[in-house]
């Protein structure tokens, strides 16, 4: 079935550095792929997401990138800040008759003061 | 502006007792909508989705089942609970129609706590 593989599942990293994470998808005809940032106890917020007809896409320090060949898209955080520290998921659609979206295992990502 | 909206938001249930959490959506038509759970640090799961009003699909054979009554509301339940249930539920919808052929956003409620004891 489809599935959607993320990685790290920890990352700790010092205030000011930079964030990835990755993820692989298994549909290749999957087309849409959201980023979430998940904070204790809350629902997951979108931050960024890209769509298939483009390879990146900027919104002030976080960029996403995708590549379709292989299948794999990645989150950047630029000038990480104690704030970002947070569980961030990754999905890909998939469609089958109607768009529903398979999600990533999680980052949870430690900012350090 | 659309705004989506779960309750209860914390519940803790016997085992063998019934469920039922409820989500509604305003500011939208014609949602899809969604209920995932979420298991202590895991990921997001896909139980159910549903495209229109009695049109319910499943992803996970369980003992939870999903209705939709209206157009904008979605309803998770079971007749018996297991400790197995206990995690984070979360209700989400997309708008129905993809534009240009390419998935929608996808947007979630803030979450019900069941732990079933």
């Amino acid at each position: 079935g489809e599935n959607v593989e993320q990685h790290p599942s920890t990352l700790s990293v010092q205030e000011g550095d930079s964030a990835v994470i990755k993820c692989t998808y298994s549909d290749s005809a999957s087309n849409y792929f959201p980023w979430y940032k998940q904070e204790l106890g809350k629902g997951p917020q979108l931050i960024i997401d890209i769509r298939s007809n483009v390879g990146e896409k900027k919104d002030q320090r976080i960029a996403v990138t995708l590549n379709k060949t292989a299948k794999h898209f990645s989150l950047h955080i630029t000038e990480t800040q104690p704030e970002d520290s947070a569980v961030y998921f990754c999905a890909a659609s998939v469609y089958s008759g109607t768009y529903k979206y398979i999600f990533g295992t999680g980052t949870r990502l430690k900012v350090l003061a | 502006s659309q705004t989506i909206h779960q309750w209860p938001a914390t519940l803790v249930q016997p085992v063998g007792s019934p469920l039922s959490l409820e989500c509604t959506v305003e500011g939208t038509s014609n949602p899809n909508l969604y209920w995932y759970r979420q298991a202590a640090g895991r990921g997001l799961q896909l139980l159910f989705y549903s495209v229109g009003i009695g049109q319910i699909s499943s992803e996970v054979p369980q003992n939870l089942s999903a209705s939709r009554p209206q157009d904008r509301q979605f309803i998770l339940s079971s007749k018996k609970l297991l400790l197995s249930d206990s995690g984070f539920y979360l209700c989400a919808w997309s708008a129905l129609q993809a534009t240009g052929g390419i998935g929608n956003t996808i947007y979630f409620g803030e979450g019900s706590w069941l732990t079933v004891v």
